[in-house]
């Protein structure tokens, strides 16, 4: 069964420092998404992408936050300068095209710990 | 701002039981609505979506959606210690767009 995977599992970054999250999301979807969770908290949509920019976008992806799709497989969320409140678990997501949220698929995701 | 609202838990069900977890959604607007299972560090997992109104069954669970009362609940069935886990309900607007999660119940099935 396809999957959407995600790398690496864990990163641990000092905070100021840039981080990259990578995703592949499956294979014929078209739109992704990026959420996370902080420990103990609820999952939050971060931003979602189709046709190359983004759909939308919440108040907490903000200017430090960029996401791309770099090549026809993954799809990138980017940290420039990390903060301690960025500590958290990140998920990407990916939907096929008109499938709404019962073929939202989401990856492992990638525990980011900011010192 | 949207809100879908879940009482955190614990809640404590005998194994063989019915569990039953509810969830309310501020947004009129929402259009689909759904239930994840989480494990500890783990991706929420899918386990039923409802767009109409009434019941839906799939195996042991049963989504339940009363728009007009704006709750969704999820009731699952001969409970098994495997069910132990944080269940997350979601509304999404429209196709494609973000969902909304709530924070989760967190349900512990006695053996």
């Amino acid at each position: 069964e396809p999957e959407v995977t995600q790398t690496p599992s864990h990163q641990v970054t000092q905070m100021g420092q840039e981080v990259i999250l990578r995703c592949v999301p499956i294979s014929n979807h078209l739109y992704f998404y990026w959420y996370r969770q902080i420990l103990g908290q609820k999952v939050e949509f971060l931003v979602s992408f189709y046709n190359n920019e983004i759909s939308e976008k919440s108040e907490i992806f903000d200017d430090q936050f960029s996401v791309e799709r770099p090549d026809g497989s993954n799809f990138t969320l980017k940290i420039r300068s990390t903060k301690l409140e960025d500590s958290a678990m990140y998920f990407c997501a990916s939907s096929e095209p008109g499938g709404g949220g019962e073929t939202q698929y989401f990856g492992p995701g990638t525990r980011l710990l900011v010192l | 701002q949207k809100e879908v609202e879940q009482n955190s838990g614990p809640l404590s069900v005998p194994e063989g039981a019915i569990a039953s977890l509810n969830c309310t959604y501020s947004d009129r607007g929402s259009q689909s609505f759904f239930w994840y299972r989480q494990y500890s560090g783990k991706s929420p997992e899918l386990i039923m979506f409802i767009y109409s109104n009434g019941d839906k069954e799939d195996g042991r669970f049963t989504a339940q959606l009363n728009k007009a009362s704006q709750y969704v609940s999820l009731l699952i069935r001969d409970s098994q210690p495997s069910d132990s886990a944080t269940y997350l309900c979601a509304a999404e607007m429209n196709r494609d767009d973000k969902i909304i999660f709530g924070k989760g119940t967190r349900l512990h099935i006695l053996p």
